[in-house]
């Protein structure tokens, strides 16, 4: 989606190791998202930030953590506690005086695979 | 019982064929709706968000009924290009979290 970088596209981890995800927008949206999908599965919201220093848990946090230091930026941090973090990661914005209400843009993903 | 909930199909039809995927609701505070559709490994894409009043664009219809807590999409004249997974998505009682359905997987056929 145009104004929303994913990178890298395609992303290797070893067993033990923390890899992050990295999440840029130039759309000036206040709320930003991150979310897992598995084939042939939904969308999972991962966690979410509706303002700059602020984030919340979504439905699976466990094993991923976040920061929101600047508005263009919500980075994803996939921790060695992650057991199964094989899937296809996806970051979205949306903005306007009613975020929540929002329809949601999404970057081109990231895919993240076990070594 | 899931959040948001969909046929998952698959839809088979043949081009020019009308179809309606329906998606239902549990929570009754939810005020935004939307339909994403996604395409084999790519990300999803806005298709239309859907109103109280039902709105239409294009080929695309979208209804809402909130006393059967149920949203639909209708999709007349299929084309080839159609070929797709339909994503219903529900705003969480209007905070910032989103509920998105597993989807509906439609193929249309020459």
């Amino acid at each position: 989606d145009g104004g929303i970088t994913q990178s890298p596209k395609y992303l290797f981890r070893k067993e033990g190791q923390n890899v992050t995800l990295s999440c840029e927008q130039n759309l000036n949206h206040d709320a930003m998202y991150w979310y897992r999908q598995d084939p042939g599965q939904g969308l999972r919201l991962i966690y979410y930030s509706q303002i700059v220093n602020d984030f919340q848990k979504g439905d699976i946090a466990e094993g991923y953590s976040v920061s929101r230091e600047k508005k263009e930026s919500f980075p994803l941090t996939v921790t060695s506690a992650q057991k199964n973090p094989t899937a296809f990661y996806l970051c979205a914005t949306a903005g306007g005086n009613r975020a929540g209400n929002q329809p949601q843009h999404f970057g081109d993903g990231t895919r993240l695979s076990i070594l | 019982r899931k959040e948001v909930e969909q046929d998952p199909g698959p839809f088979n039809v043949p081009e020019g064929a009308t179809v309606a995927f329906n998606c239902t609701y549990s929570n009754s505070a939810s005020q935004s709706f939307f339909w994403y559709r996604q395409d084999c490994r790519k990300e999803p894409k806005l298709l239309m968000s859907v109103y109280s009043s039902g709105n239409e664009d294009g080929r695309f219809t979208a209804q809402l009924n909130r006393a059967s807590q149920y949203i639909s999409l209708l999709i007349r004249d299929s084309k080839l290009s159609d070929s797709a997974t339909y994503l219903c998505v529900v705003n969480r009682g209007g905070g910032f979290k989103t509920i998105f359905g597993a989807g509906t997987r439609l193929f249309v056929k020459a």
